[in-house]
């Protein structure tokens, strides 16, 4: 089983649209959680960190279900420059990172 | 702000050349990371280095070596390089600052095509 699961998409939401991603993590000893963002051809950036309180960030929500293993992203008033693949990132100790494979999301005009 | 450098963004090689790749960071981090990232499969984890002259094996480490002898740079070397190397290699580095929950910060990639 993968240490981080994400479903791949696409996601084509209309802009305005709300949209949600969720990221199911396998070892319960995790212990934090990122959300990243690449754009085509870029690098991996930061979007924001996930704590179990949920955090908001202007129209971005991150959340984390320890029970269920799970963290999720929801993004309200999409944007065309929202249009990125997201990354879910679960750090246990001992520096190790697990990468989800990535959620692509296009924003249609 | 944290800066990850990468020596190239593009590099075309031939079967069997040795391929050195280059990662310096100015930020004074211990961790330092090498990933190859494929379509399907996300991130994978090369090698990475906790310390000068440390290095610990990640998942996919065959076919390749690394080198750390500064603080601030990270070498990723391909002994004998294979098409099924070909990839986008991204390098990142995290601070540990007492707490391993540092987040990593990221190069812009090299993407290496092998003939």
């Amino acid at each position: 089983r993968k240490e981080v699961e994400q479903d791949p998409g696409p996601f084509n939401v209309p802009e305005g649209a709300t949209v949600a991603f969720n990221c199911t993590y396998s070892n319960s000893a995790s212990q934090s959680f990122f959300w990243y963002r690449q754009d085509c051809r870029k690098e991996p950036k930061l979007l924001m960190s996930v704590y179990s309180s949920g955090n908001e960030d202007g129209r971005f929500t991150a959340q984390l279900n320890r029970a269920s293993q799970y963290i999720s992203l929801l993004i309200r008033d999409s944007k065309l420059s929202d249009s990125a693949t997201y990354l879910c990132v679960v750090i246990r100790t001992g520096n190790q990172f697990y990468f989800g494979t990535g959620t692509s999301l296009t924003v249609i005009p | 702000d944290v800066k990850v450098t990468q020596s190239s963004r593009y590099l075309v090689k031939r079967t069997g050349e040795k391929v050195f790749l280059e990662c310096v960071q100015d930020m004074d981090h211990e961790n330092m990371f090498w990933y190859r990232q494929d379509p399907g499969l996300g991130l994978r984890l090369i090698y990475f280095s906790y310390d000068v002259k440390m290095k610990e094996k990640g998942d996919i480490p065959e076919g390749y070596s690394v080198s750390r002898e500064k603080k601030e740079r990270f070498s990723l070397i391909l002994e004998s390089a294979s098409t099924n190397q070909t990839s986008m290699y991204l390098c990142a580095s995290s601070d540990t600052s007492g707490s391993w929950q540092e987040t990593q910060y990221f190069g812009p990639g090299t993407r290496l095509l092998v003939l």
